[in-house]
């Protein structure tokens, strides 16, 4: 069974600490996404990555940062966490931007990230 | 942009009353349409799809169908029961996304026995 594992699945930070939220997948895939979900708002696009080394901006990438040196791992980087980036937030792949498929999102099962 | 827009919940039925979601969306060309779940302490995880006008995608007793004339995919599941209690969300990808999927704020089914 094909899966996306988040390292953590609860965490609880300090404001000003930086905080790394993992993500592996087994797939082979060649996207990688990071996703905020806030209560009313959906999911928003924080980053996201079609290739190792490479990284695109999503709809609400302040505060934050991404690393892809290896293709099964996308890491997301919070440099100095605030209270408004307590959040859910969930990493999702893709198989590529071709084929049957290619635009089907698996995602893991999120982190729940609390800044106080 | 690319935008989808979908009723508010939280939606509350009895088991085996016919449940439908509305889901409306604004996009150029011909973007390809899904419905994700999320079950409660989960991630989202594929309901359905459809990647063109008229299509019907169907999964678990779920059907949606792509109305590119009213701009709409409307989830619809005709007897539910309490484990499709979860937290509906429409998707759609345009065809210049990457994959990028835009998504709508969600709705909430509540299913009580």
């Amino acid at each position: 069974d094909v899966k996306v594992t988040q390292s953590s699945r609860y965490l609880v930070k300090r404001t000003g600490e930086k905080v790394f939220l993992e993500c592996v997948q087994d797939m082979d895939h060649e996207n990688m996404f990071w996703y905020r979900q806030d209560p009313g708002l959906g999911l928003r696009l924080i980053y996201f990555s079609y290739d190792v080394k490479m990284k695109e901006k999503g709809d609400i990438p302040e505060g934050y940062s991404v690393s892809r040196e290896k293709k099964e791992r996308f890491s997301l980087i919070l440099e100095s966490a605030s209270t408004n980036q307590t959040s859910m937030y969930l990493c999702a792949s893709s198989l590529g931007y071709t084929g049957a498929g290619a635009n089907v999102l698996t995602f893991g099962a999120g982190s729940r990230l609390t800044v106080l | 942009g690319d935008s989808v827009t979908q009723m508010e919940g939280p939606v509350t039925l009895s088991e085996e009353a016919f449940l439908t979601i509305n889901c409306t969306y604004t996009a150029t060309g011909y973007p390809s349409l899904f419905w994700y779940v999320q079950y409660p302490g989960e991630g989202l995880q594929l309901l359905l799809k459809a990647t063109k006008a008229d299509d019907k995608g169907s999964n678990k007793g779920f059907e949606a169908t792509y109305r590119k004339e009213t701009t709409s995919f409307h989830l619809e599941k005709g007897s539910v029961q309490v484990s499709d209690s979860a937290v509906y969300f429409c998707a759609l990808d345009s065809t210049d996304s990457w994959g990028k999927l835009q998504f709508g704020a969600g709705t909430q089914v509540v299913v009580t026995p």
